[in-house]
């Protein structure tokens, strides 16, 4: 199985910042992967797909980048309904896996 | 605009069985491929089952192969996940999803998901 390592565990910001978050796969994932986004309360949504493709819907200040075993999720001028908990998933190969997932909260 | 509503959540004993629906809407069904995706309380996210578009396909996690079984009815725009011999660390809200034409692979709708607490 492939093991999808995220961090930070847990990340605080102030509003305006840019944050990022990073996952590492055990093996390389030819970009598949897919950021979620996650309100206490919600349903997990979409935000990137193919490691760097914006979701429908999704505002321009999140993005994403990185290859092979290495990627990113960062959100540009950070904004108060940004705070949620933020997880990578691979879709190469079976079984689909999740990284451990990150909560973002604002100082 | 998509829907998915899933009901069949709720109490059962260790060792019992659950069977969840997910009925869809909004877009051509048998078209895609459908998924269901667990997260425990507090936890992170889990991927349970996937199903492609004519029923014939399935896969699933070691920690439920065996015990669960995906399927789907694309007469009434429905998937189900049969949970049988469940145990403790089968709670968890279960959520279905499906992709896009774009992003087959990553699940760009979810339901709200419907919570099975697995307990005597």
């Amino acid at each position: 199985d492939i093991q999808m390592t995220q961090s930070p565990a847990s990340l605080s910001a102030s509003l305006g910042e840019t944050v990022t978050i990073e996952c590492r796969a055990s093996e390389d994932i030819y970009s598949n992967l897919a950021w979620y986004q996650q309100k206490p309360g919600n349903s997990p949504q979409l935000l990137i797909y193919d490691a760097n493709s914006l979701a429908d819907g999704v505002p321009s200040r999140f993005s994403g980048s990185g290859s092979g075993t290495q990627y990113s999720l960062k959100i540009n001028s950070l904004q108060s309904e940004d705070v949620a908990s933020y997880f990578c998933q691979q879709y190469n190969n079976y079984p689909f896996t999740f990284g451990s997932g990150t909560k973002l909260e604002i100082k | 605009e998509v829907q998915l509503v899933e009901t069949g959540g709720g109490l059962v004993q260790p060792g019992r069985s659950l069977k969840l629906s997910c009925v869809a809407s909004g877009f051509t069904f048998s078209s895609y491929w459908m998924y269901w995706i667990r997260q425990a309380p507090g936890k992170g996210l889990e991927w349970v089952s996937s199903i492609n578009t004519d029923g014939g396909s399935t896969y699933y996690p070691d920690s439920v192969k065996g015990r669960f079984t995906i399927s789907r009815d694309n007469a009434e725009n429905t998937v189900y996940l049969q949970m049988n011999s469940l145990r403790s660390e089968d709670t968890a809200t279960y959520y279905c999803a499906k992709g896009t034409i774009a992003a087959r692979w990553a699940f760009a709708y979810w339901g709200q998901g419907t919570l099975v607490t697995v307990s005597s």
